[in-house]
């Protein structure tokens, strides 16, 4: 079993729509990051949450630490947006699990 | 600046061959994390450095790999001697945060080895 679980794998979407992708995790956390790949295979790193929310333009990114459960959310969703999206987290032990990622594809 | 500056960029070798691969990380951060993305295994950490010394090296795979941090503004990862299963891309990052990198983490571009 995995550590950190991510859903869905694949997401595909029209331009405009709202999206959400889960995160869920079985170790206690410190932290959990959110990734961002490019198809060109850069990496960018979206959010680093402890608790709460943050957001950041069209992103918003929230974590229930009872529930050890994360989502991303997109609004109004554009074709850059179209990338994998990486959920990570770091254990109270120092150690870091990453989920297998959620390749979203947004269509014009 | 400059962002994490990773080389080289791509690495075609033959197995058996050593591999070093070079990171800068952003002046200033004062941890340092080694990954490997494959299809099959996705994004892996193989080990991290906080102020040059490695705090966790759980995720390196064998004895083939090492990793060393001789000063705050350079680090290595070398594989030797490298086999077709090394074949990945291999990313650096770098983070402000203090112990174990607490702070949000700047990646490298990534350094696409083939071992053929």
């Amino acid at each position: 079993k995995n550590e950190v679980e991510q859903s869905p794998q694949n997401l595909t979407a029209q331009e405009g729509e709202f999206i959400t992708i889960n995160c869920s995790y079985s170790v206690g956390i410190s932290a959990l990051h959110w990734l961002q790949q490019h198809p060109g295979g850069g990496i960018v790193s979206l959010f680093m949450l402890s608790s709460g929310k943050k957001k950041h333009g069209r992103l918003i990114a929230t974590i229930n630490i009872q529930e050890k459960h994360s989502s991303l959310h997109i609004t109004a969703s554009h074709p850059r947006d179209s990338a994998v999206y990486i959920c990570a987290v770091r254990n109270t032990g120092n150690q870091f699990y990453f989920g297998t990622g959620t390749s979203l594809t947004v269509i014009p | 600046d400059a962002g994490v500056i990773q080389s080289p960029r791509h690495e075609v070798t033959e197995m058996g061959q050593e591999v070093t691969l070079r990171c800068k990380p952003i002046s200033g951060h004062n941890s340092l994390f080694w990954y490997r993305q494959t299809m099959m295994r996705g994004l892996e950490l193989l080990i991290y450095f906080n102020n040059n010394v490695p705090i966790d090296d759980s995720g390196m795979p064998e004895d083939r790999f090492s990793a060393k941090m001789p000063n705050a503004s350079f680090s290595t990862l070398k594989i030797q001697p490298s086999e077709p299963r090394d074949s990945a891309v291999y990313f650096c990052a770098s983070s402000p945060g203090g112990l174990a990198g607490r702070g949000e983490q700047f990646f490298g571009p990534g350094t696409r080895l083939t071992v053929l």
